[in-house]
This record gives structure tokens, sequence and C-alpha cells, in this order.
């Protein structure tokens, strides 16, 4: 069964650094996410990506957060200049359709630390 | 926006016996419920859901009702086993709009 594949599993970082995290989304899937949570904490929307554009994002996706499809497989998540509350699990999903026709998949996971 | 809260937040359980989960929601437009189970350090899982022109699901030991009037849906997990020992997470979904979880029940269960 096709799974969301995501790289690196964990991450660690200087506070300042640039961090790229990627995922490569389920192969017939055309929306893409990405979540975040927090150690203990609940999985938080960030980002929501379709044709090659945002199509929606959470105040917590700020300037420091970008997101990019560079080729037709890859889907990652940038964040420009890290600081130590960026430490979290970042999820990629991807789903084929948006709302309510189809469910979103998750891949395992990349944990950053930000130190 | 949309608001999910979810109960208990921790449940612990003497192995088969049965576990319920609820979770409320705020926004009546939402329509789209699904739960994921999330072992420690992994992804979240999806498990079941249910869309809001149905009121029950059932899939083996694992069940979900909704209550459209009420705001809220339940998960009921029968006949629990250690392996159902993890994080369950509800979220609710409206069309367009993206998921908005809740914050997670631990559901252990003893052998």
């Amino acid at each position: 069964e096709p799974e969301v594949t995501q790289t690196p599993s964990h991450q660690v970082t200087q506070m300042g650094q640039e961090v790229i995290l990627r995922c490569v989304p389920i192969s017939n899937h055309l929306y893409f996410y990405w979540y975040r949570q927090i150690l203990g904490q609940k999985v938080e929307f960030l980002v929501s990506f379709y044709n090659n554009e945002i199509s929606e994002k959470s105040e917590i996706f700020d300037d420091q957060f970008s997101v990019e499809r560079p080729d037709g497989s890859n889907f990652t998540l940038k964040i420009r200049s890290t600081k130590l509350e960026d430490s979290a699990m970042y999820f990629c999903a991807s789903s084929r359709t948006s709302g309510d026709q189809e469910t979103q998949y998750f891949g395992p996971g990349t944990r950053l630390l930000v130190l | 926006g949309e608001n999910v809260e979810q109960h208990p937040s921790t449940l612990s359980v003497q192995e088969g016996d049965s576990a319920v989960i609820k979770c409320t929601y705020s926004d009546s437009a939402s329509n789209y419920f699904p739960w994921y189970k999330q072992e420690l350090g992994k992804r979240p899982q999806l498990i079941i859901d249910i869309r809001s022109n149905v009121g029950e699901k059932k899939d083996q030991r694992i069940a979900v009702t909704l209550n459209k009037t009420a705001k809220h849906f339940s998960l009921h997990i029968t006949e629990t086993q250690p392996e159902d020992s993890a994080v369950y997470f509800c979220a609710a979904l409206n069309y367009g709009q993206n998921f908005v979880f809740g914050p997670g029940t631990r559901l252990s269960v003893l052998p």
C-alpha cells in the first residue's frame, strides 16, 4: 500500500539556521499538507497546498515558513531562521481531494530539534 | 473557527473491556470526522472516519457515532487489547477548510 514518506527522520539544527524538511506524497494525490506536533501536544495544521500554490495557512505559518513542490514528487517545508520554539515533530500529509471526499494520510514525521 | 474538545484526556481500561472517547465540535458546518491513533513517536494513523450524512459506522472492534444536533462524536473500542494502547486524536473538517484536531486521549489497556 502506498505511503507518504518523509526525510530526514530527525534533524538537529542551531537556532537561526535554515532547515528544509522533505516529503514524498502518495503519487496520485493532489493535495498536500504540513502539520506540526509539539511534544505531548495535539497536531496543529500549518499549511495546505494544491495546484502549485498555498490553499490555506494557519497563523503559525508566518513569514519564516515556505513550502514548495520543486518537482513532480517532492513537497518541502522550509524554515528560514529557526527558533527554539520550532522544535517539534513535523508531519506531511496528502489526500486525493480536499474536503470530505477523501482522507488525509500522514507521513512518519521529521523530528526537528533546534538548539 | 472550529474548536474541538476531547474527553477524557487519559483513560485506563482492563483488557477486554470497552473504551469510549468523546469529542465535541463547535462549527455546525463541519462534515467529516476522522479518528487517528498515534503510537509513541509514530505518525497518526487513520482508524475510522464518519461523514455528516451517517450516524454510525463500525469496523470490527471499532465504531464511531455522530450526533450532529449535539455536535459530538464518539469512538468506541470493544474487547480492548494491549496493542490498542496509544494516543487517540479526533478531528473535524469543514469542506474547503482543514483539520482541527482535538487534544488527544491517552488510552492504556491494562493486561
